[in-house]
């Protein structure tokens, strides 16, 4: 079983602050690191899929940078916006894609007014 | 495109009840695949399918059958329901096989 983390569990950020939060995958027989934004009362939606060691990706405000050798993933938003709130998940595709992807337990977001 | 949709949404059944939750796609994908999401925890693969005709098991497929006879259709089946299997349970899609995935709506299922 594979093990994907990550970091922090939860997070409340005041509206207009940066963010960013953490994704670690193990480092050997790497494939693809997906990130998704998970609404509440919705379903995941992907953000990134990243496949090559450096990769960086942004979408209007946010961002995902990879680092395979290390086996983590970095997701930033920039100028949180109450929208912003989500349950942000990230998950590995190990070597030749077998078995499906491997989600982490997902970061919790809250942007205060 | 509707994408992906799952019927139903809600669903209670009793212990040692069987049930079949659908799932269809209208994107084309080969890849399909079914998970469950259980407080606290990260989505879990039950099975995934890579093209009509072929599927396998994934993380958690005890208690769980799956078949895949058209490249829309992708159903999964619990033969004897346990409360361990109250969930939400999702059904995703992708096009290649490191590509995103999209998910449907998901079902709610409650065991009692």
């Amino acid at each position: 079983i594979l093990n994907v983390e990550q970091s922090p569990q939860s997070l409340h950020v005041q509206e207009g602050d940066s963010t960013n939060f953490t994704c670690s995958f193990p480092s050997s027989n790497f494939y693809a690191l997906h990130w998704y934004r998970w609404e509440t009362a919705k379903s995941p939606e992907a953000l990134f899929v990243m496949t090559l060691n450096g990769d960086e990706k942004k979408k209007g405000r946010i961002s995902a940078t990879l680092n395979t050798k290390e086996g983590y993933s970095y997701l930033y938003i920039k100028g949180s916006q109450p929208e912003d709130s989500a349950t942000y998940l990230c998950a590995f595709l190990s070597g030749g894609g077998a078995d499906g992807l491997t989600f982490g337990k997902g970061t919790h977001l809250i942007i205060q007014p | 495109n509707a994408g992906v949709t799952q019927t139903p949404k809600f669903r209670i059944l009793k212990i040692g009840q069987s049930m079949t939750l659908q799932c269809t796609q209208d994107m084309n994908h080969n890849y399909m695949y079914w998970y469950r999401q259980d407080p606290g925890m990260g989505l879990k693969l039950i099975y995934y399918s890579v093209g009509a005709g072929i599927t396998d098991k994934g993380e958690v497929p005890n208690g769980y059958n799956v078949s895949r006879s058209t490249t829309e259709d992708f159903p999964l089946r619990l033969e004897l329901a346990a409360p361990s299997q109250t969930s939400v349970y999702f059904c995703a899609s992708s096009l290649r096989e490191e590509g995103e995935q999209f998910f449907g709506p998901g079902t709610r299922l409650t065991v009692l």
